[in-house]
């Protein structure tokens, strides 16, 4: 099945206390991105990736890095984690941005930062 | 600034009726739009994309509309079920390599049996 896949799916963690967010798609998309969801606000970009080894802000990435090692593989990384961050995180991937085949999102992950 | 809205924000029917979720953008320069459904604890899952060439697209009981100059864009929904019950939300995107797309804050959708 394709399928974008996020782990874990909830995460309560502490302040400063560096945490990583895997997203992996089988679908051998080039484009991957990364969106944080809180209410009021909707979804926003964080960041985003063209392909293996090229990566680019998105909109909110204050605290937050990403690495593109491999294709398949956008993970999301808090170095050190504030309660601002608490959110829901989703991860998506696409042949290209604005492919008419769209975005393929992930089920979420569920971040809260205490 | 490029925003995405969505009215209402939430909106509760009986099954079986038909109903019109609307989206509209403020920048009519709009690549494609595309419109998802969340459920609690789950995902987006991809309903419909329609491309800024195209007026409409159709998915079994769905139907979405485009239409630029005016900045709007609906999804139909025919002979509701409670199953559709979810949060609808509509995403623009504008082209580029950063492949952004604005959201709009969505519209929950509760249908009674």
């Amino acid at each position: 099945e394709a399928q974008v896949t996020q782990n874990p799916r909830y995460l309560i963690t502490v302040t400063g206390k560096k945490l990583t967010v895997t997203c992996s798609q089988n679908m051998n998309h080039e484009y991957m991105s990364w969106y944080r969801q809180d209410p009021g606000l909707g979804l926003r970009q964080i960041y985003y990736s063209m392909n293996v080894e090229v990566t680019d802000k998105g909109d909110v990435p204050e605290g937050y890095k990403v690495s593109r090692k491999e294709k398949r593989n956008f993970p999301l990384i808090l170095e050190s984690p504030s309660p601002n961050q608490t959110s829901l995180y989703f991860c998506a991937s696409s042949f290209s941005p604005g492919a008419v085949s769209g975005y393929t999102f992930g089920s979420g992950t569920r971040l809260t930062v205490v | 600034k490029q925003e995405v809205t969505q009215i209402p924000a939430a909106l509760s029917v009986p099954e079986g009726e038909n109903l019109v979720l609307n989206c509209s953008f403020t920048d009519s320069a709009i690549y494609n739009l595309q419109w998802f459904r969340q459920d609690p604890g789950k995902g987006l899952t991809s309903l419909l994309l329609i491309q800024s060439s195209q007026r409409e697209q159709t998915s079994g009981r769905l139907n979405a509309s485009l239409d630029k100059s005016s900045g709007r864009s609906t999804l139909y929904i025919a002979a509701s079920q409670p199953g559709d019950s979810a949060t609808y939300l509509c995403a623009a995107h504008y082209g580029g390599s950063q492949g952004n797309l604005i959201f709009g804050k969505g519209t929950k959708l509760s249908v009674k049996p």
